[in-house]
Parts: C-alpha cells; sequence; structure tokens
C-alpha cells in the first residue's frame, strides 16, 4: 500500500542552526501538507501546498519557515534559524484533492531536537 | 476560529468492551471530520473519513457518526481488543481551507 515517507526520522541540531526535513509523498498525490507536534500537545497545521505554490499557512508558519518541492517526488520543510521551541515532532501529509471525500494521509514523522 | 474537543481525555477498558469516543467542534461550517489512530512516538494512521454530507462511515469493528448541527462526531468501537491500545485523534476540516484541526485525543487502553 503506498505511504508518506519522511527523512530522518530524528534529527538533533542546535539552536541557530538551519535544519531540513524531508518527505515523499504519495505518487499520484497532488496536494502536500507539514503539520507538527510538540510533546503533549496537539497537532498544528503549519502549511499545505499545491502546484508549487504555498495554499495555505497558519500563524506558526512565519518567515524562518520554507516549503519547497525540488524534484517530482521530494517536499521539503526548511527551518532557518532553530529554537528550542522548535523542537516538536514534524508531520508531513499529502491527499489527492482536497475536497471532502479525499484523506490525508500522514507519514512517521521527524522528530526534531533543538539544542 | 474552529476548536476540536475530545473527552474522555484517557479512557481504560476490558477486552471486549463495546466503546464510544466523543469528538466535539464549534463550528458548523464542516467539510469533512477524519478519525486517525496514533500508536505512541509514532505517525497518524486514518482511520475513517466522514463527509459533511454523511450521518455515519463504518470499517470493520470501526463506526464513525457526525451529527453537524449539534457539532459532534462519536467513534464506536465494538469488542475492544489490546491491540486497540492507542491514542485517538479527530481531526476536523472546514469549508474554507485545507487545514485539518485536531483534537488533543484520547488515550485509549484495553485491559486483557
Amino acid at each position: 500500500e503506498p505511504e508518506v515517507t519522511q527523512t530522518p526520522s530524528h534529527q538533533v541540531t542546535q539552536m541557530g542552526q538551519e535544519v531540513i526535513l524531508r518527505c515523499v509523498p504519495i505518487s499520484n498525490h497532488l496536494y502536500f501538507y507539514w503539520y507538527r507536534q510538540i510533546l503533549g500537545q496537539k497537532v498544528e497545521f503549519l502549511v499545505s501546498f499545491y502546484n508549487n505554490e504555498i495554499s495555505e499557512k497558519s500563524e506558526i508558519f512565519d518567515d524562518q519557515f520554507s516549503v519547497e518541492r525540488p524534484d517530482g517526488s521530494n517536499f521539503t520543510l526548511k527551518i532557518r534559524s532553530t529554537k528550542l521551541e522548535d523542537s516538536a515532532m514534524y508531520f508531513c501529509a499529502s491527499s489527492e484533492a482536497p475536497a471532502a471525500s479525499y484523506e490525508q494521509y500522514f507519514g512517521p514523522g521527524t522528530r526534531l531536537t533543538v539544542t | 476560529k474552529q476548536e476540536v474537543t475530545q473527552i474522555p481525555a484517557a479512557l481504560s477498558v476490558p477486552e471486549g468492551e463495546n466503546l464510544v469516543l466523543n469528538c466535539s467542534f464549534t463550528d458548523s461550517a464542516i467539510y469533512n471530520l477524519q478519525w486517525f489512530r496514533q500508536d505512541p512516538g509514532k505517525g497518524l494512521t486514518s482511520l475513517l473519513l466522514i463527509q459533511s454530507s454523511q450521518r455515519e462511515q463504518t470499517s470493520g469493528r470501526l463506526n464513525a457518526s457526525l451529527d453537524k448541527s449539534s457539532g459532534r462526531s462519536t467513534l464506536y468501537i465494538a469488542a475492544s481488543q489490546p491491540g486497540d491500545s492507542a491514542t485517538y485523534l479527530c481531526a476536523e476540516k472546514e469549508t474554507s481551507g485545507s487545514r485539518l484541526t485536531f483534537g488533543e485525543g484520547t488515550q485509549l487502553t484495553v485491559n486483557p
């Protein structure tokens, strides 16, 4: 069964460093998303992406965040200068379309630890 | 702003029991509602999606219902098994926008 994959599974970085989290969405999906879950808190939406541009972003997704689809298969989230509060599990998701009948499928997540 | 709430936060039941998990949302302009399962330290596994035009959806031992007028969804698990132990999340998608808004989850423990 097709699935969303993410790499790395765990990333440790020092405060102020740049990190890139990678995702391979399901191959026939056109809509891509990033969410995060700080330990013990709700899953929060960051950004959605379609047709090589951001379609929606949350207030969390400020100038230190960016997303890119560098090729036909990968979807990346870049955090330019990490802060301690960026420590969280980051989930990538994809869907065929945003319509009501289409589920969002989530990857296993990347645990980001900022020290 | 849409708010999604799940009660209870935790639930412990003996194996074989039927149970209901609750999800409430504040905005009736709902597009669909998705139920997920999350195992400790793992990703989210989609269980069921119920569209705003539907009243319920079934998959195996799982049944999800949606009542837009009361702003509630329930996930019914029949004949629970220890393998059902996990955190169950509901997430709502509004008519406008692409984001899912998640509840806090209900941590379910099924005791053998």
